[in-house]
């Protein structure tokens, strides 16, 4: 796998609670991205950085915010998590016009 | 906007057969075309690319893909399945016109198994 590590790997909590999941890369890449998998959805899109501090949003970025202080890190936050977002959650990097690299994902269970 | 489809939710194929996974897209630039792969509880894995050039693109683990632009379709096939393919298959594009700062966006997989 590329360098890529996701922090937690599972993670459970409850309703209302922030959460944040790190997604850190050590190949030095431009972009990076949070996606969301869920069955009959397939991968789904949630927020993307193109450098430190530039961040754009996805097709499902309600109730996530996202950070990127350093090119590599890139935070994804619950701010108050809800059920819907009990999801298998993964970051990506990639360069421009490059596939792009996954990392192993984050199971995250809001009960 | 950009958009994926596969058609199948589930392909199933006898090993030594050979195997293919459809994908359709539309994009309003040129595309660029990617197959990935995920094996239970791990991450996506990359398959093959198609950027430009030639239509016929060869991938990983046997692999590849038929770039079609009049049918927008880019569909992966092996020509004989082993049971270790059996896996989840995922189509991806990304717009070539507006690729800077794009992300790729993903069908919603297909779903295959190879029997013994």
């Amino acid at each position: 796998d590329a360098g890529i590590t996701q922090s937690p790997r599972h993670k459970v909590t409850e309703t209302g609670t922030p959460v944040t999941l790190r997604c850190h890369q050590t190949e030095n890449h431009r972009y990076m991205y949070w996606y969301r998998q869920d069955p009959g959805h397939g991968l789904r899109l949630i927020h993307y950085s193109y450098g430190v501090k530039d961040t754009d949003k996805g097709e499902v970025s309600d109730g996530y915010s996202v950070s990127r202080s350093k090119t590599e890190d890139f935070l994804l936050t619950l701010e108050s998590a809800t059920s819907s977002q009990t999801s298998v959650y993964f970051c990506a990097i990639s360069e421009l016009g490059t596939e792009a690299f996954f990392g192993q994902g984050t199971r995250l269970t809001v009960v | 906007a950009q958009s994926v489809a596969q058609p199948e939710d589930q392909v199933n194929v006898a090993e030594g057969n050979p195997l293919t996974v459809k994908c359709t897209y539309s994009v309003s630039g040129n595309p660029y075309l990617f197959w990935y792969v995920q094996y239970p509880n791990r991450g996506l894995q990359f398959l093959l690319k198609y950027i430009t050039g030639d239509n016929l693109v060869k991938g990983s683990y046997g692999f590849e893909a038929e770039f079609n632009k009049s049918q927008t379709s880019f569909h992966l096939k092996k020509p004989s399945a082993l049971v270790s393919d059996s896996a989840l298959y995922f189509c991806a594009v990304r717009d070539g016109l507006h690729q800077a700062g794009t992300a790729l966006i993903f069908g919603k997989g297909t779903t295959l198994s190879v029997s013994s």
